[in-house]
C-alpha cells in the first residue's frame, strides 16, 4: 500500500534560517509522482511542484529547491533564507498509480506546520 | 474568478441533518475529487469521479455520498450528519495530465 510519512509536525524557524522538510514515501508502483502544497493560514492549498518517479533530477525555483532520491524514497523540500510569509502547513502527497495508468488519486502526508518568527 | 468553487464555504449544522456541499469547476476536467482535511491527519480521500458515469469510492467513503450532476458540479452529501464529520471539506479537479486544482474549502460543523 502506498504511504507518505512527514516525521515533522512542528517546525519553528527564525527569518533568514534555511528549514528543510522531509517526506519520505512508500509505494510498490515503479510509476507515480510526487507533489508538495503548502496551506497558508487562509486555509487554500497552493501547488508547489510535481516530480514523476522517472526524473530525479533536483529542482530549484527560487529560495524553493527539492531533493528527489528514489534510494531512499524521499522527496524533500528546503526553504533557503525564510520568511514570515513562508509560515504555513506543507503537505507531501503521491499519486497512485494502477498499473501503469496513474489515477491522480493523490495520497497526502499528515503535514508539516512551519512557523517562521521575525 | 476561480476556477474551483465551493458552497458553502462555512457551514454549522446539527447531527442527523442532511447536508450537502457543492463543488463546481470551470477548468473543463473529466476528473473530481472530494477530500477531508483533519488536524494532525492531513487530507483524506472521500470520493472520486472520472467522468459523469464513473464514480468510485475512496478511503473514507462511510457516511457520504456523491452525486456528479455534470462535468463542472459534484455534490457531496451527508445523509445524516455526525459530529466527528466535523472538518475541513475541499474539492478537487484534475485533467490527468499536472496538478489536481483545489477550491477553496468548505469548514463543516457538526454540533
Amino acid at each position: 500500500a502506498q504511504k507518505v510519512t512527514q516525521a515533522q509536525t512542528e517546525i519553528s524557524v527564525v527569518e533568514k534560517e534555511d528549514v528543510t522538510l522531509d517526506c519520505v514515501y512508500e509505494t510498490r508502483d515503479t510509476t507515480y509522482y510526487l507533489f508538495w502544497y503548502k496551506q497558508p493560514p487562509s486555509g487554500e492549498l497552493v501547488f508547489l511542484i510535481r516530480r514523476n518517479s522517472f526524473d530525479e533530477q533536483n529542482e530549484i525555483s527560487g529560495r524553493y529547491s527539492w531533493n528527489f532520491q528514489k534510494s531512499t524514497s524521499s522527496f524533500n523540500f528546503t526553504i533557503t533564507a525564510s520568511q514570515v510569509v513562508d509560515s504555513a502547513v506543507y503537505f507531501c502527497a503521491l499519486s497512485e498509480a494502477r498499473g501503469s495508468y496513474n489515477t491522480d488519486k493523490l495520497i497526502f502526508g499528515t503535514g508539516t506546520r512551519l512557523q517562521v518568527f521575525p | 474568478d476561480a476556477d474551483v468553487t465551493q458552497t458553502p464555504r462555512n457551514r454549522i449544522t446539527k447531527t442527523g441533518k442532511r447536508i450537502m456541499l457543492e463543488c463546481s469547476q470551470t477548468k473543463g476536467h473529466d476528473r473530481m475529487y472530494w477530500y477531508r482535511q483533519d488536524p494532525g491527519l492531513g487530507l483524506r480521500l472521500i470520493y472520486y469521479s472520472f467522468d459523469v458515469k464513473d464514480i468510485n469510492k475512496g478511503e473514507i467513503s462511510d457516511g457520504y455520498s456523491v452525486s456528479r450532476q455534470a462535468q463542472a458540479k459534484f455534490s457531496l452529501s451527508l445523509e445524516s450528519a455526525i459530529p466527528n464529520q466535523t472538518a475541513l471539506y475541499f474539492c478537487a479537479t484534475s485533467d490527468s495530465i499536472y496538478e489536481q486544482f483545489f477550491g477553496p474549502g468548505t469548514r463543516l460543523t457538526v454540533l
